[in-house]
């Protein structure tokens, strides 16, 4: 069964404190994982996609890397304005749809 | 340009009664879809819409309906709203169903059913 779970549940960083998100996956064959942000209220925000290991993708702060079992997003030198709730999400080959199957989230609160 | 639009933001049913969630999206994209979000349970896909025209069954479709009204519209029903239908609603869309395009997501609709 397709799963993807996300760890830690809650993390919580100092202002320029650096540290990784994880997120682990089993799918059939992955046809790209996504990572989301939410801000309390609010709908998921896109922010990156990745398709194949080894691949990394970065965003101002953020950069996400992948390999054939998990991903991770590593957040350098946060600030608070980057607490928020992070969605991992995973899209398996050979569905007919564009179904993602979402992991519970990671929410980091970060501290001036 | 709003990107996916929601109406209302929050709604308070009692059990039994019927509603109709709207959702809007003005970016062109040929696919919807309808989540909702539990705690501790992650968004799960309610209902899907490929095309205009076209609607299919998603994780957790029971108790809900949906009509892809046109390219722009797709709205999510509960006939008789049940506490377990307490949820955050989210409908987001894509450009195409078949490929790895990214969703992009509205607000949400925050409903409790008494």
């Amino acid at each position: 069964e397709d799963q993807v779970t996300q760890s830690p549940e809650a993390l919580r960083l100092q202002e320029g404190e650096s540290s990784s998100l994880n997120c682990s996956y089993t799918v059939s064959g992955l046809r790209g994982l996504f990572w989301y942000r939410q801000d309390p209220g609010k709908g998921p925000e896109f922010l990156f996609t990745l398709y194949s290991a080894g691949e990394e993708k970065e965003k101002e702060r953020l950069k996400a890397t992948l390999t054939k079992k998990e991903s991770f997003l590593h957040i350098t030198a946060p600030k608070p304005e980057d607490s928020a709730t992070y969605l991992c999400a995973v899209q398996a080959h050979g569905g007919a749809t564009n179904k993602l199957i979402f992991g519970t989230g990671t929410l980091l609160a970060v501290q001036p | 340009n709003a990107g996916v639009t929601q109406t209302p933001k929050f709604q308070v049913l009692k059990t039994g009664q019927s509603m109709t969630l709207q959702c809007a999206q003005d970016m062109n994209h040929n696919s919807m879809y309808w989540y909702r979000q539990d705690p501790g349970m992650g968004l799960r896909l309610i209902y899907y819409s490929a095309s205009e025209g076209t609607t299919d069954k998603g994780e957790v479709p029971n108790g809900y309906n949906v009509s892809r009204l046109n390219k722009r519209e797709f709205s999510l029903r509960l006939e008789s709203a049940a506490p377990s239908q307490t949820s955050v609603y989210f409908c987001a869309s894509s450009d195409r169903l078949d490929s790895s395009y990214e969703q992009y997501f509205g607000p949400g609709t925050r409903l409790t059913v008494t």
